[in-house]
């Protein structure tokens, strides 16, 4: 059974630094293939994608927030870890990180979403 | 970055069709995803590569995509498919490798 599960900081000021964490069962990043992404959704708005990292630990990141953005897996405990920088009142959004089977372009595992909220 | 425009809106009544589109600069030579988001629960995936369904998702859920233009079409519509949907591409030829479409809400009259 594949399980996704986003953990973080439910508020961040404006200009601190966001550390999410996706903590994952019931598949291995290490498997030829495999990735896991992070999408955002701001409330009331569209989904955006903001990074991808897969087995070999090549990583993708949305153009216009790449400055902004790090992703990094630690395969022995299962967790992807999003850092996002100088955090704005306009990041507030629901964090999702979901999975990319081998051989597919599609997100078939989903985790719950965190709502991140910026706010002094 | 690849763009994908979806309306934002669709109705439709019960039992009619609902059709759901998703335009891209030949978006018919990639693989086109869609995902049914009810609120406040994450997107689920309701047809991949085009046309073909994930384990569970009713037969009434279809997708086609040619030219520039994809189309989610949902058969016999049900008050439960009221959502919002959005479609989805990789974009393998960009460093923005994922592309999400607006969205489209679409509301059972």
């Amino acid at each position: 059974q594949v399980t996704l599960r986003e953990s973080g900081p439910a508020l961040v000021k404006p200009t601190q630094t966001l550390t999410l964490t996706c903590t994952f069962s019931g598949f291995s990043l290490s498997t030829s293939g495999m990735c896991v992404s992070w999408v955002r959704q701001p409330p009331g708005k569209a989904l955006e994608w903001l990074a991808l990292i897969d087995w070999d630990d090549d990583k993708y990141y949305s153009t216009s927030l790449k400055t902004r953005l790090t992703i990094s897996k630690d395969t022995s405990k299962n967790q992807v870890v999003l850092t996002m920088t100088n955090m704005d009142p306009v990041d507030t959004a629901t964090y999702y990180c979901a999975r990319v089977t081998t051989g597919t372009t599609y997100f078939d595992y989903w985790g719950q979403g965190t709502l991140v909220t910026v706010s002094s | 970055s690849y763009v994908l425009t979806q309306p934002p809106s669709v109705s439709v009544a019960p039992g009619q069709t609902a059709r759901i589109t998703c335009g891209g600069n030949n978006i018919g030579s990639k693989s086109v995803h869609w995902y049914q988001q009810k609120p406040g629960q994450a997107p689920v995936l309701v047809v991949y590569d085009d046309s073909d369904r994930p384990s569970g998702i009713p037969e009434r859920f279809s997708g086609s995509n040619s030219g520039n233009t994809a189309t989610l079409t949902i058969s016999r519509v049900e008050a439960g498919d009221e959502a919002d949907y959005y479609c989805q591409v990789w974009d393998s030829s960009s460093d923005h490798l994922v592309v999400f479409g607006g969205g489209t809400k679409l509301t059972v009259l």
